[in-house]
């Protein structure tokens, strides 16, 4: 049983270009979150999405962020016209159906933006 | 609001000494709390949960946490460290309602001395 796949690990965009950044959940997990990690700093929430619904995001930037997780294929981040403040490394968890919060949140290795 | 704190960003151990991260959480009701560690350019592997029950949880590589609600902290702990332990740990909390959001800690990044 496959883990969480991000993808890509490493992303690099000039300012003003567009990030995707693409995260499958573990076989049979329907949650997805979203989190950022700026340098030196703990992991911050920015959205959960179940299938082709979006739960919660109050953790996202109100503008250039958004995030879907459609019916089939992976769940998608994407950041518009990105600036040097959205270098960071964004996590995607994934979690069992039963949306319950002692459920373990599994995480993926990462995608590390940097924006030059 | 929920949040935690981890007051020790850094701190070095000799190998083979004991261990204990300092977590405090701010939470409203009984808190769902969890210990992840974080090696170099890698993700997120739980070491230990709690939900309820024991407040004494044992977890992966030799951790274990005691939830003290009195005190309202979670602390990990170690009773001898590896030079594979070195990492950053991360304490959070369940962000509970609709959401199952976590709260994390700005993280305690451990060095291991030979």
């Amino acid at each position: 049983n496959a883990g969480v796949m991000q993808n890509p690990r490493h992303l690099v965009r000039r300012r003003g270009q567009e990030a995707r950044l693409r995260c499958s959940p573990m076989k049979g997990h329907s949650h997805v979150y979203w989190y950022r990690q700026l340098p030196e700093e703990g992991l911050k929430f920015m959205v959960y999405l179940q299938k082709e619904n979006i739960i919660d995001e109050s953790g996202m930037p109100k503008e250039r962020f958004s995030a879907e997780f459609p019916k089939e294929g992976p769940s998608i981040l994407r950041i518009q016209q990105v600036v040097r403040g959205d270098s960071a490394a964004y996590f995607c968890a994934s979690s069992p159906p039963s949306a319950r919060a002692y459920n373990e949140q599994f995480f993926g290795p990462g995608t590390r933006l940097t924006v030059l | 609001a929920q949040s935690v704190t981890q007051p020790d960003i850094h701190i070095t151990v000799s190998e083979g000494a004991s261990l204990e991260l300092r977590c405090n959480y701010s939470y409203g009701a009984t808190p769902y709390l969890f210990w992840y560690v974080q090696s170099p350019g890698q993700g997120l592997q739980l070491l230990l949960k709690y939900f309820s029950g024991d407040t004494l949880v044992q977890g992966i590589k030799g951790f274990e946490a005691e939830f003290k609600r009195s005190q309202s902290s979670f602390n990990l702990r170690k009773p001898s460290v590896h030079w594979s332990d070195a990492a950053e740990y991360f304490c959070a909390v369940g962000g509970g309602g609709a959401t199952n959001k976590l709260i994390f800690g700005t993280g305690t990044l451990l060095a291991v001395q030979p």
